[in-house]
């Protein structure tokens, strides 16, 4: 069955440090990869997606992803975190079938970053 | 642009009540999934819907059903309500074929009492 496992459960952050949170999937054929992030008491919001092409995937707010397929990663970065950026990150992975396959998330990492 | 919506935001209902759940997905989305997100949990997969038709289904409980009507709306009925059912249930919608991915509803957030 597919998974998708994210390393750190609860990250804590200074603004201006870097971030970098891990996804590896469990999946041997082609995937499409997601990072959501929920704000607290909010909805799902989509920071960015990879379908094909670039592995490096650059999305809102700064973020960007690089798909590994040798690794079977998708890991976050962004170079410098605000406040603002407190919040619950989830990756996601379905497989590539055109489309309408179900949304299979990690456990998702809450950051929590301090002025 | 328009969003995927969903009724009501809020719900409280006692146990053993019934509770009916709505979602709009974005115009010309033929795909609807449900999911059901605890508190400090990841979300967990409930149903899909893809052109009305069932296209897959996860942990949904047998006390729940749900439907996709011609219009593309959805509905996620929920029977017998128990305390556990707590929970945030959002909807996405995508469109097959395409690259566009899914899009999240605010949710509803159901407090069973």
């Amino acid at each position: 069955a597919q998974s998708v496992s994210q390393h750190n459960h609860h990250v804590i952050l200074s603004e201006a440090a870097s971030l970098e949170l891990g996804c590896n999937y469990s999946y041997g054929g082609t995937v499409n990869l997601f990072w959501y992030v929920q704000y607290p008491g909010q909805h799902l919001q989509l920071l960015l997606k990879y379908f094909s092409g670039d592995p490096l995937v650059k999305g809102i707010k700064g973020f960007e992803a690089e798909f590994i397929k040798s690794k079977f990663s998708f890991n976050l970065r962004k170079p410098s975190v605000q406040w603002s950026d407190t919040a619950e990150y989830f990756c996601a992975v379905t497989p590539f079938s055109g489309g309408y396959n179900k949304l299979i998330f990690g456990a998702g990492t809450r950051l929590a970053v301090h002025p | 642009a328009a969003g995927v919506i969903q009724s009501p935001r809020h719900l409280i209902k006692e146990k053993r009540e019934t509770a009916t759940l709505k979602c709009y997905p974005i115009p010309r989305h033929d795909t609807v999934y449900w999911y059901q997100q605890g508190p400090g949990q990841d979300p967990q997969f409930l149903i899909s819907f893809y052109e009305k038709m069932q296209s897959d289904k996860g942990s949904i409980p047998d006390r729940f059903s749900a439907q996709q009507f011609s219009d593309y709306h959805s509905e996620l009925n929920m029977s017998s309500l128990e305390l556990g059912d707590s929970a945030l249930y959002f909807c996405a919608s995508s469109l097959v074929g395409t690259d566009y991915g899914y899009t999240f509803g605010s949710g509803t957030r159901l407090t069973v009492v």
